[in-house]
């Protein structure tokens, strides 16, 4: 499967500790970004790669959060300190470089915090 | 400001009969406009795009969108629903910001149920 993937699929957390997930985009994609989506709502943009270089952030990243691509192919996510409100799906999509094309999307990770 | 609006969170049609699942959009410049869809447990899946060109686009599935300047709208449609057409649908406009990192604005989506 050339697709996007990530891992892992499901993260239980206690409250306070640190957490890290990863995403694989389609590997000729050189755009890469991270979304999170709570229930009953869409996915809320929060960071966009574009190959190694983090070009921009949401607001809704706060501190306790950072993300990395560092050799422009896969990339990580980390929150600290995890608190309740951190509970959501996160997505990341990749992309073909040209600006209109569409982004396709991994499965998520599912983070419930305890 | 880039934004969607999708005003109805469920609709239920019965299979066999046409499907609408509405979008509107607020966007400065022109716009980019997307349809996804969301199955259970699954990734959410590119349906189509309105880029330019013809107002009405074909895209997966049978489904197709009707892209209309005046009104800022861009409804989903398909002339003959399907129970397995049964899932969540977004409506999504592309943002642009200086750094074009061209992220997804979505509305809240719309749970569709196809009755058999």
């Amino acid at each position: 499967d050339t697709g996007v993937s990530q891992n892992p699929r499901h993260k239980i957390t206690k409250r306070g500790q640190n957490v890290t997930f990863r995403c694989d985009p389609i590997s000729e994609h050189n755009r890469l970004y991270w979304y999170r989506q709570t229930l009953g709502q869409g996915p809320e943009f929060l960071t966009y790669f574009q190959n190694e270089a983090q070009l921009e952030k949401s607001r809704l990243l706060s501190d306790r959060f950072s993300a990395e691509r560092p050799k422009g192919s896969f990339s990580t996510l980390e929150i600290q300190r995890t608190e309740q409100g951190d509970s959501a799906m996160y997505l990341c999509a990749s992309s073909h470089r040209a600006s209109y094309n569409e982004q396709f999307f991994g499965p998520g990770t599912r983070l419930t915090v305890l | 400001a880039q934004s969607v609006a999708q005003p109805e969170d469920q609709v239920n049609v019965a299979e066999g009969n046409p499907l609408t699942v509405k979008c509107t959009y607020s966007v400065s410049g022109n716009p980019y406009l997307f349809w996804y869809v969301q199955y259970p447990n699954r990734g959410l899946q590119f349906l189509l795009k309105y880029i330019t060109g013809d107002n009405l686009v074909k895209g997966s599935y049978g489904f197709e969108a009707e892209f209309n300047k005046s009104q800022t709208s861009f409804h989903l449609k398909k002339p003959s629903a399907l129970v397995s057409d049964s899932a969540l649908y977004f409506c999504a406009v592309r943002g642009r910001n200086q750094t074009g990192a061209n992220n997804l604005f979505f509305g809240t989506g719309t749970r569709l149920t196809v009755i058999p």
